[in-house]
């Protein structure tokens, strides 16, 4: 049982475009969301974090929307650029739960 | 620098051979956890520790034991490896404020291969 759903497993982006990743997730419990970016041979790392009171958290070229009605977050990159190429998951926690569901990962392709 | 390391990096091993992957941090976190990660299933939690001497099993446990008896270290023991626990394995810890927000950091990762 899949509750944290990256339905996109790979992504093609050109250099200083948009990119936008999409997460669904199942359980309604969830109220806190996290994306983290994964290079080769490295452990993921911390890029972003939105809780369910809000709808929108940006940082520099990254912003993340959340979408609690459709059970949807997207990150959105802009613009991108080739170090933005990398493995992103999206997480969820929530109901005081201290651990993560992640989602299977996307893999992002920024192409010169 | 506060980090999360793992040893080895890299194993490969013959199924039924004993073997433990170390983690340790110097965050003086309490919180620790294992993760493995498979194609397609992106990040698995299988065991987790909110402080020396207290771990709790998380969704795939099966196969696999982990001892918390410092703050700094929790490893992670495959009693008798089979062939089903190749994979690539993360360790991480958490903040200290005791809030579920915290962030998590990992360690590099230890990819395991079980002949």
């Amino acid at each position: 049982d899949q509750q944290v759903k990256q339905n996109s497993p790979s992504l093609r982006v050109q250099e200083g475009r948009i990119s936008i990743l999409n997460c669904d997730y199942t359980n309604s419990m969830f109220d806190y969301f996290l994306w983290y970016k994964k290079y080769p041979a490295e452990g993921p790392t911390f890029l972003i974090s939105i809780s369910s009171i809000k709808d929108k958290n940006e940082d520099g070229r990254f912003t993340v929307f959340l979408n609690k009605s459709a059970k949807h977050l997207s990150l959105h990159i802009v613009p991108s650029q080739p170090g933005d190429s990398a493995v992103y998951f999206c997480a969820a926690s929530g109901w005081g739960a201290q651990k993560l569901v992640f989602g299977q990962g996307t893999r992002l392709t920024i192409n010169p | 620098e506060a980090q999360v390391t793992q040893n080895p990096r890299y194993l490969i091993t013959v199924t039924g051979k004993k073997l433990t992957v170390t983690c340790s941090q110097n965050m003086n976190h309490e919180y620790m956890s294992w993760y493995r990660q498979d194609p397609g299933l992106g990040l698995r939690q299988i065991y987790y520790s909110m402080n020396v001497e207290v771990t709790d099993k998380g969704d795939v446990p099966e196969g696999y034991k982990v001892s918390r008896k410092e703050k700094r270290n929790f490893p992670l023991i495959l009693e008798s490896p089979s062939p089903n626990q190749t994979s690539l394995y993360f360790c991480a810890s958490k903040g200290t404020s005791g809030r579920y927000t915290d962030t998590q950091y990992f360690g590099p990762g230890t990819r395991l291969t079980v002949l």
